[in-house]
């Protein structure tokens, strides 16, 4: 059962420094987003994919943020310059967005980023 | 905007015990709406869904119905297990095709 991998799990970072986390979707799904959730409250939205191309981004996805999916298969989130806000699971979820499949998202366990 | 507001957990049952998740929403139009769970150490998992208004979503024991007049979307289970503990959220898609909008979560705790 191949679902939604997100790698690492865990990162501890010093502040300024530069992170990238992997998220590698279910075969096949066309979609890919990406979501930020702190302690205690529900993921929210950062960015989306379609194929390759990125067709919505949040405005909690400042400029220190970057997203690609190069070939339409797995994502990478860069995160520059991390400050200590940007403390948070990092969740990645896929779907197949047609008419029959009702893009039903499906999400990875999510990287747990630490910035000190 | 669009919102998704759930009732403040923990939630603590015995097992057994009838449970309700309260879950409201703010949205224009028709959203999708949804309840994710999230067990310790796991991702999001899609507990039920419903599409449009007097839809019921059910799964494992758990239902909700998609009620468009009261624009609430409420989690219930008539006989909770210590294994249904978890953290609930309920979300919303705009047009079930977009990003989904969460509430804050509700931390379910049942004892034996």
């Amino acid at each position: 059962d191949t679902g939604v991998s997100q790698n690492p799990r865990h990162k501890i970072t010093k502040r300024g420094q530069n992170v990238t986390f992997r998220c590698d979707p279910i075969s096949e799904h066309n979609r890919l987003y990406w979501y930020r959730q702190t302690l205690g409250q529900g993921p929210e939205f950062l960015t989306y994919f379609q194929n390759e191309a990125q067709l919505e981004k949040s405005r909690l996805l400042s400029d220190r943020f970057s997203a690609e999916r190069p070939k339409g298969s797995f994502s990478t989130l860069e995160i520059q310059r991390t400050e200590q806000g940007d403390s948070a699971m990092y969740l990645c979820a896929s779907s197949l967005a047609t008419a029959l499949a009702k893009n039903i998202q499906y999400f990875g366990a999510g990287t747990r980023l630490s910035v000190l | 905007g669009n919102s998704v507001t759930q009732m403040e957990g923990p939630v603590t049952l015995s097992e057994e015990a009838f449970l309700t998740i309260n879950c409201t929403y703010t949205a224009t139009g028709y959203p999708s709406l949804f309840w994710y769970v999230q067990y310790p150490g796991e991702g999001l998992q899609l507990l039920l869904k419903a599409t449009k208004a007097d839809d019921k979503g059910s799964n494992k024991g758990f239902e909700a119905t998609y009620r468009k007049e009261t624009t609430s979307f409420h989690l219930e289970k008539g006989s909770v297990q210590v294994s249904d503990s978890a953290v609930y959220f309920c979300a919303l898609s705009k047009t079930g095709f977009q990003k989904l909008v969460f509430g804050t979560g509700t931390r379910l705790l049942v004892s034996p």
